[in-house]
């Protein structure tokens, strides 16, 4: 079973909608747990992490993710996008010590 | 500051070349890492160095070598590649193996 898990490749939405990108993890990773975002021709940014302590964790430009460990999910949010958020998002976590295991990504798309 | 630097932006090289990339970090981060990125896919992990060690080398062909000159220095060292190694080849950082990683803008490169 893969690792990390993102359950939609692409997901387009509105401008000002809100949005939710799925991320699923299994027990053989970490509960050390990232979300990156990745603008077109660019290296990751980190957008936000859980590492222990609130469940519920957000980002300086509006997203949120909250970490659910009985659906063993880290979901992230948005309550309204903007044009500037079309990228992809990748989130990950830890396997073993030392490797950082990623999803598929989910490309992210808003249309005005 | 949470910077990676990574030089050139752009590289290409036919397969008899010899090249190198650079990456650096002041963040006085421990862990330095490699990671390949074909298009549409997340970055596959390549090498660790762990306080200027290398602890995991990810099954990668020997015409890439890592070198870690110093803390703050990661370079990779490309011979007789192919042109399936074209791709994004990113570099990251963190405090120690087990804290989150920054990444840098990475080298598009292109083997003709």
């Amino acid at each position: 079973a893969q690792s990390v898990t993102q359950l939609d490749s692409q997901v387009p939405v509105f401008e000002e909608a809100p949005v939710e990108l799925r991320c699923n993890y299994s027990s053989s990773v970490s509960v050390y747990l990232f979300w990156y975002v990745q603008y077109p021709n660019q290296g990751l940014q980190l957008l936000l992490k859980y590492l222990s302590g609130s469940t519920l964790v957000e980002s300086i430009n509006g997203f949120e993710a909250e970490f659910n460990k009985s659906q063993t999910s880290f979901h992230l949010r948005k309550p309204s996008v903007h044009i500037s958020d079309t990228a992809e998002y990748f989130c990950a976590a830890f396997q073993g010590a030392q490797k950082l295991v990623f999803g598929q990504g989910t490309r992210l798309t808003i249309n005005p | 500051d949470t910077e990676v630097t990574q030089t050139p932006k752009h590289l290409v090289m036919g397969m008899t070349n010899k090249k190198s990339l650079k990456c650096e970090q002041h963040m006085g981060h421990r862990a330095m890492y490699w990671y390949k990125q074909k298009a549409k896919k997340p970055p596959e992990l390549m090498f660790v160095y762990s306080y200027e060690k290398l602890s995991i080398n990810e099954s990668v062909p020997s015409r890439f070598s890592p070198e870690c000159p110093n803390s703050s220095l990661l370079n990779l060292h490309l011979h007789a590649l192919q042109p399936e190694d074209s791709a994004l080849y990113l570099c990251a950082s963190s405090r120690t193996e087990t804290y989150e990683q920054y990444f840098g803008p990475g080298t598009r490169l292109t083997v003709t």
